[in-house]
């Protein structure tokens, strides 16, 4: 059974790089029915898709967060990871990472737990 | 982006009896193939969410037949028959036709 888990600091100062990891347990991160993503819920703005990657490296981004966000992969490792630079206080959410089925769709079938990352000084 | 628009918000219900959740979406989610990309997800209390339904009506694996999904192009409904204690949680759609895929605001479920 495929799972999903986050991790990383729990606490970023403001103007700082929010870093988080995702561990795929239970498949491979090289499927090529699978895209792996990024989704966050805060109160202000409830759930919102950050971006997606694939396991060759191709990503898409939510335009509304720029040239902050970054996504890789590590396939060696069977994870992904998030960068956000230049964290403000409306970055501070519950993020999610989540697998995307590909090819044939089946939505948004894997969620991992959440972290909840605070920004703060 | 697609601005998706949930209806109501709050959705007070009593255990077997039906409720409906409407979803409207800024434009079109029908594909060309013939699919609507729309999708349902609930987040139960202290859960991350998971998928219900997909492609507008197509239930996702283990989910119950209470629940069912139902439109096309940009208005679509979500009706739960008999509802169960254990259906009370937030319920969002979302499409995934175009990204950035965008949510719903949520529609709480309680009993």
């Amino acid at each position: 059974q495929l799972r999903l888990q986050e991790s990383g600091p729990g606490l970023v100062k403001p103007s700082e790089t929010l870093s988080l990891t995702c561990i795929v347990s239970g498949g491979s991160i090289s499927s090529s029915s699978s895209y792996w993503a990024w989704v966050r819920q805060s109160p202000g703005k409830g759930l919102e898709w950050i971006g997606r990657i694939f396991y060759s490296g191709d990503t898409y981004y939510n335009p509304s967060l720029g040239s902050r966000v970054t996504i890789s992969v590590d396939t060696s490792k069977n994870r992904f990871s998030l960068k956000l630079t230049s964290v403000t206080a409306a970055d501070t959410a519950v993020y999610y990472c989540v697998r995307v089925t590909r090819g044939i769709y089946y939505g948004l079938d894997v969620w991992g737990q959440g972290t909840t990352v605070t920004v703060s000084s | 982006d697609i601005v998706m628009t949930q209806s109501p918000l709050s959705r007070p219900v009593t255990p077997g009896e039906s409720a409906s959740i409407s979803c409207r979406s800024s434009q079109s989610l029908l594909h060309s193939n013939g699919d609507n990309y729309l999708d349902w997800y609930v987040q139960k209390p202290g859960q991350s969410p998971q998928v219900l339904i997909y492609l507008g009506s197509n239930r996702a694996s283990g989910v119950p037949d209470r629940f069912s999904g139902s439109g096309s192009g940009t208005d679509f409904t979500l009706k739960i028959s008999r509802v169960e204690a254990e259906d009370v949680g937030v319920y969002y759609c979302m499409q995934p036709l175009l990204p950035p895929y965008t949510f719903g605001q949520g529609t709480k479920l309680e009993i």
